[in-house]
């Protein structure tokens, strides 16, 4: 079983949409979570961490997180061509300190 | 604020060869950590410093090894290149090792492997 579950996608919806993006993870002692965006040939850049059950919003970006559904989800409402890009979920805690990341799933974003 | 650098940017060697990437942590952080990503993948780790000393690996063979430096920079080393280690090596700089510490990378390695 693959530690961190992300649908390769690719996702795409219109410009102004609500993108859903979804993960999955295993190691239930798993405490801190992340979402990352990641430009074609570019580094990952963190957009939101998650610590607590529940949502968390910075701006157009919902973080939600499910400990005892082990499911972490990321919202991007109006979405725009510019948020176009690989959303990477990691997982961090319990037996791991390191980050564990899902493969991914890309984003496209249409005018 | 100065943010996580890596270089270089670009790298070609062939097999068989050795390789160093560099890294400068973010100021104030005092963990480093370093994850291969290959292509279409999720980046992988390959292990973490703290305080100048090895506190984690991934699964990765012994030739991959690294280094900390009294102002937290960072080294990866790779003896013995092989074709699959061609990928884009990615440095991560945290304020501490705790597992909550949120994770800043650099613009990353690109390794191509001949």
């Amino acid at each position: 079983q693959k530690e961190v579950e992300q649908n390769s996608g690719p996702l795409s919806v219109p410009e102004g949409a609500i993108a859903s993006l979804n993960c999955t993870y295993s190691d239930r002692g798993s405490q801190s979570f992340f979402w990352y965006r990641q430009y074609s040939g570019k580094s990952p850049e963190l957009i939101m961490s998650i610590y607590s059950n529940g949502d968390k919003e910075d701006g157009r970006f919902t973080a939600q997180l499910n400990k005892a559904s082990q499911y972490v989800s990321l919202l991007i409402r109006d979405s725009q061509p510019s948020d176009s890009a690989t959303y990477l979920c990691a997982v961090s805690g319990g037996s791991n300190y390191k980050l564990t990341f899902g493969k991914g799933t890309l984003l496209t974003v249409n005018p | 604020e100065t943010g996580v650098t890596q270089s270089p940017t670009h790298l070609i060697k062939t097999r068989g060869q050795q390789v160093t990437l560099r890294c400068s942590s973010q100021s104030g952080h005092n963990t480093v950590s370093w994850y291969q990503q290959a292509l279409g993948q999720g980046p992988q780790f390959i292990f973490q410093y703290y305080r100048e000393e090895e506190n984690g690996r991934g699964n990765f063979p012994p030739r991959f090894s690294g280094l900390q430096f009294p102002n937290y920079s960072s080294e990866l080393n790779v003896n013995a290149l092989e074709l699959d280690d061609s990928a884009l090596y990615l440095c991560a700089s945290s304020l501490t090792s705790a597992s909550y510490n949120e994770q800043f990378f650099g613009p990353g390695t690109r390794l191509t492997v001949l």
